[in-house]
């Protein structure tokens, strides 16, 4: 299956910074998708993104397919947005392959 | 209210009874699969379908099977489970494989 590399890690913020999450992955893609998990483990689709940029409030994420990898911006972050942030890339095979994840601690 | 739904959503077993775990989705969508996440793996496809009688392998199909009868439900089948199976598992949903609707989780422990 695809590679997958998030990072990094671990990231602690204070409310109101912003931070980018990358997503590097292996192979070529149709398909790549982030995925929210918050602290009592809901998991949330954020973007379903193969290519180009979206927006949706404070969070957007720009996908590069041909440079195989895909950024997660979160601006003016809040103790909401804490929580395990998931990229998950997918080929013509109809699978999703998922990264170990990026932990985001926001604290107040 | 669309979504999917698990169950049990808490589960202890022994080692080789049987046991299934139900997933249900009233969003009509044709794409659905199942994962495990393991600290620190993320999560791994299991197995997925694509439409009723269609299912096919994932990353780490091995001690599990699924059905896909109706379109509504597609269930997990441990026949023989294991201690290494013990996780945490997910349900998901799609129309076809672009925004996936997640379960609530079932945490599966075997002892």
């Amino acid at each position: 299956g695809i590679q997958v590399e998030q990072s990094p890690p671990d990231l602690i913020l204070q409310e109101g910074a912003n931070s980018t999450l990358r997503c590097n992955f292996s192979d070529s893609v149709n398909n790549l998708q982030w995925f929210h998990q918050n602290p009592w483990g809901q998991l949330i689709n954020l973007f379903y993104i193969p290519s180009g940029t979206k927006q949706n409030g404070r969070l957007s994420a720009t996908t590069v397919a041909t440079e195989r990898y895909s950024l997660l911006y979160i601006s003016s972050s809040q103790t909401t947005d804490s929580g395990v942030y998931f990229c998950a890339p997918g080929g013509w095979d109809y699978k999703l392959s998922f990264g170990a994840g990026t932990t985001v601690t926001v604290r107040a | 209210e669309a979504q999917v739904t698990q169950n049990p959503r808490y589960l202890i077993t022994v080692t080789g009874k049987k046991l299934t775990v139900t997933c249900s989705q009233n969003m009509n969508h044709e794409y659905m699969s199942w994962y495990r996440q393991d600290p620190g793996l993320g999560l791994r496809q299991i197995y997925y379908s694509m439409n009723v009688e269609v299912t096919d392998k994932g990353d780490v199909p091995e001690g599990y099977k699924v059905s896909r009868k109706e379109k509504r439900n597609f269930p997990l089948i441990l026949e023989s489970p294991s201690p290494n199976q013990t996780s945490l598992y997910f349900c998901a949903s799609s129309i076809t494989l672009n925004e996936q609707f997640f379960g609530p989780g079932t945490r599966l422990t075997v002892l």
